[in-house]
């Protein structure tokens, strides 16, 4: 079954606790993104990938990294997370090829951070 | 950049009628304009979506148009069903490499 998946779903961490939230693809697509969802803003864009070892910041990049050393994954990190990053947060993945870019999105990860 | 607004922020509907979601966006450059519809506690998942060759996209219930002179683009629901309650998303971008900007979202309630 083509899917997005992420680990983990949930999250309660404490500031200043590093945190890596998975993020796999299985439809070999090329583009993988990042977005937070927060009440009255809607998806963010937060960082995204155009293959493998090409990363680039989105609309709110600040107190995140990301790395893509495979294709299929795409980890989003939080060095030392903070009570503003408490959010929902999805992983996302299209082709890039011209006429096909359908984003497909992951379930969400829920991260509340004290 | 690019920049979405989306209206209303919550619609309520009698089940059977019809619903209009609009959005307009600022990049005259932006030829791609999907809708994603976010069901509780899942992922958005598209439902349509409409690139600036095309005025108008249909696709059973849903409809999509697009004004690209005046920079704007609507989803049409029509005989609303409770499964159409969710939220939903619509976006702009360039389509392959460029991201998608998106709307804030508008929470879609089917009154039985």
């Amino acid at each position: 079954e083509a899917q997005v998946t992420q680990n983990p779903r949930y999250l309660i961490t404490v500031t200043g606790k590093k945190l890596t939230v998975t993020c796999s693809q299985n439809m070999n697509h090329e583009y993988m993104s990042w977005y937070r969802q927060d009440p009255g803003l809607g998806l963010r864009q937060i960082y995204y990938s155009m293959n493998v070892e090409v990363t680039d910041k989105g609309d709110v990049p600040e107190g995140y990294k990301v790395s893509r050393k495979e294709k299929r994954n795409f980890p989003l990190i939080l060095e030392s997370p903070s009570p503003n990053q408490t959010s929902l947060y999805f992983c996302a993945s299209s082709f890039l090829q011209r006429g096909n870019n359908e984003q497909f999105f992951g379930p969400g990860t829920r991260l509340t951070v004290l | 950049g690019e920049n979405v607004e989306q209206h209303p922020s919550t619609l309520s509907v009698q089940e059977g009628d019809s619903a209009v979601i609009k959005c307009t966006y600022s990049d005259s450059a932006s030829n791609y304009f999907p809708w994603y519809k976010q069901e509780l506690g899942k992922g958005p998942q598209l439902i349509i979506d409409i690139r600036s060759n095309v005025g108008e996209k249909k696709d059973q219930r849903i409809a999509v148009t697009l004004n690209k002179t005046a920079k704007h683009f609507s989803l049409h629901i029509t005989e609303t069903q409770p499964e159409d309650s969710a939220v939903y998303f619509c976006a702009a971008g360039g389509g392959g490499a460029d991201g998608l900007t998106f709307g804030k979202g508008t929470h879609l309630i089917i009154q039985p």
